[in-house]
């Protein structure tokens, strides 16, 4: 069964652009998270999609976006890109979401995409 | 706002030696989840090993086991025998009602 996957694995921009970083979940899960992983920071939470609906977002700014598609796959839009915005980003799909229901999904984990701003 | 604290920010140990990553964490709930999360040089992060809060008994996994002290915070991961392939960073995370917070992490290197 294939694992989550990301692309592209490395994207290159320039200040003031717009990124477009994609999902695939693996098949059956219906949730997707996004993930900010800048160097020394962690794992920061950007986003989380259920069912096509965004049911949570991390302390970001609105320039960070996305959507998820009637198949799961989920886009991450990064407009008006700051030098900051450099860092990896992670999409992991579970079956079901958090909220409402106390039991636990395994988050699986994409390899991520790489995101230089220049 | 619930938050993980990991001290570690390295640690490098023997092979075959035992090593234990600290982890603290910050939260009003009283039903929650750890985790530890491992992230190779190859950047898949990959679940090491979970533990529910209710549960007392502390979660083992092969060679990976944790000591979970609900009342003063605390999740550790300690592996046994450690292997060259255990070389990671490693993630303590926490999952409460919305979405789960992790750790800065701690980059072990398992040297032979």
């Amino acid at each position: 069964e294939a694992g989550v996957t990301q692309s592209p694995t490395h994207l290159i921009k320039t200040r003031g652009q717009q990124a477009t970083l994609r999902c695939s979940p693996i098949s059956g899960h219906t949730s997707v998270y996004w993930y900010q992983q800048a160097l020394g920071l962690g794992l920061q939470f950007l986003l989380w999609y259920d069912e096509g609906e965004e049911r949570n977002r991390g302390n970001f700014p609105p320039r960070f976006s996305g959507r998820q598609f009637p198949n799961y796959s989920s886009e991450l839009n990064v407009n008006a890109l700051e030098l900051e915005d450099s860092a990896l980003y992670l999409c992991a799909s579970s079956l079901m979401g958090l909220a409402g229901e106390r039991g636990f999904n395994e988050q699986f984990f994409g390899p991520g995409t790489r995101l230089t701003v220049l | 706002a619930q938050t993980v604290t990991q001290s570690q920010p390295e640690m490098s140990v023997q092979e075959a030696e035992t090593v234990t990553l600290s982890c603290t964490y910050d939260t009003s709930e009283s039903n929650y989840y750890l985790f530890w999360y491992k992230q190779p040089p190859s950047r898949q992060m990959i679940l090491v090993i979970r533990q529910e809060a209710y549960k007392q008994q502390n979660a083992t996994e092969n060679r990976f086991s944790v000591n979970f002290q609900k009342a003063a915070k605390s999740f550790s991961l300690k592996i046994s025998d450690s292997q060259l392939g255990d070389t990671a960073m490693y993630f303590c995370a926490f999952r409460g009602a919305q979405k789960l917070v992790f750790g800065q992490g701690t980059r072990l290197t398992i040297n032979p």
